[in-house]
C-alpha cells in the first residue's frame, strides 16, 4: 500500500513569508503526527491531529499551525518565517491513537528560509 | 522532564564488527521504546520496539532490550555491514501519547567495507 505523501519535497521561501505543507496518510491511519528536523534541535515534535481534532501540540510558537480534513490529510502552516525555521519537516501516521503502534513518516518536506 | 539521551557520533565501524550505540532514557511512567533508523535523503523507519521492561525488540539482525532498572535501551548488531550505514535514533512514547515520541539526538553509523 502507499506510504505517507508530503509535498512538495522542497522549498524555499524568504523571511516573512508563510508556508503550507501537506501530508497525506496511509490510508485508513486517522493520527497524523507533525516533526521538525533541523541539526541543532534534533526531531522536535510540532503537533498530533486525530479525527481532525488537534491531540498533542509541541512547544512550538502560535505560528507553527496545522489541521486536519475529513479524510486524514493534513496540511500545517508556518506563518511570518524566520531564518530559524529552515529544516526538514516530517510527517508521520499510525492507525488509531494512543497505541503503541507504528509511526510511519513520509519522506519529508525541506524547508529553506532565506 | 521526559527525554532521551544517546550516544554521539559518528560512529565508524568495519564491516562485519560489532555494534553498540546506546541509549538511555528519563520518563514518567512506563514508556514504549523505539529505535528508528533515518537512511540518507530518507524518513524515519521503524527498527524495532519495546513496549514493557525486559522485552526484546529485534529485526534485521538489530536487538534492544528495555532495561527499566538502568532506564537502557542500547542497540546492538552482533555483524554490521556496509548497508547498514544511517543515522539511528532512540525514542520513548508515553502511555496514551499517540503520535507524540521524544527522541534522541540520534547517531550517525558509517560503516567501511
Amino acid at each position: 500500500k502507499a506510504g505517507v505523501t508530503q509535498t512538495p519535497r522542497y522549498l524555499i521561501k524568504t523571511r516573512g513569508q508563510q508556508v503550507t505543507l501537506s501530508c497525506s496518510p496511509i490510508s485508513g491511519h486517522r493520527s497524523v503526527s507533525w516533526y521538525q528536523q533541523t541539526p541543532g534541535q534534533g526531531l522536535q515534535f510540532l503537533f498530533e491531529y486525530f479525527s481532525e481534532t488537534q491531540r498533542n501540540k509541541g512547544n512550538f510558537p502560535g505560528r507553527f499551525s496545522g489541521r486536519q480534513f475529513s479524510n486524514s490529510r493534513s496540511e500545517m502552516n508556518v506563518s511570518t518565517l524566520e531564518l530559524g525555521d529552515s529544516a526538514l519537516y516530517l510527517c508521520a501516521s499510525t492507525r488509531t491513537e494512543g497505541t503503541t503502534g507504528e509511526l510511519f513518516f513520509g519522506e519529508g518536506s525541506r524547508l529553506t528560509v532565506l | 522532564g521526559n527525554s532521551v539521551t544517546q550516544m554521539e557520533g559518528p560512529v565508524t565501524l568495519s564491516e562485519e564488527a560489532f555494534l553498540t550505540i546506546n541509549c538511555t532514557y528519563t520518563a514518567t511512567g512506563y514508556p514504549s521504546l523505539f529505535w528508528y533508523v533515518q537512511y540518507p535523503g530518507e524518513g524515519l523507519q521503524l527498527l524495532l520496539k519495546a513496549t514493557k521492561a525486559d522485552d526484546k525488540g529485534s529485526n534485521k539482525g538489530f536487538e534492544a532490550t528495555y532495561r527499566k532498572e538502568t532506564t537502557s535501551f542500547h542497540l546492538e548488531k552482533g555483524s554490521v555491514q556496509v548497508s547498514d550505514s544511517a543515522v539511528y535514533f532512540c525514542a520513548l512514547r508515553l502511555n496514551n501519547q499517540g503520535g507524540k515520541l521524544i527522541f534522541g539526538q540520534g547517531t550517525e553509523l558509517s560503516v567501511k567495507p
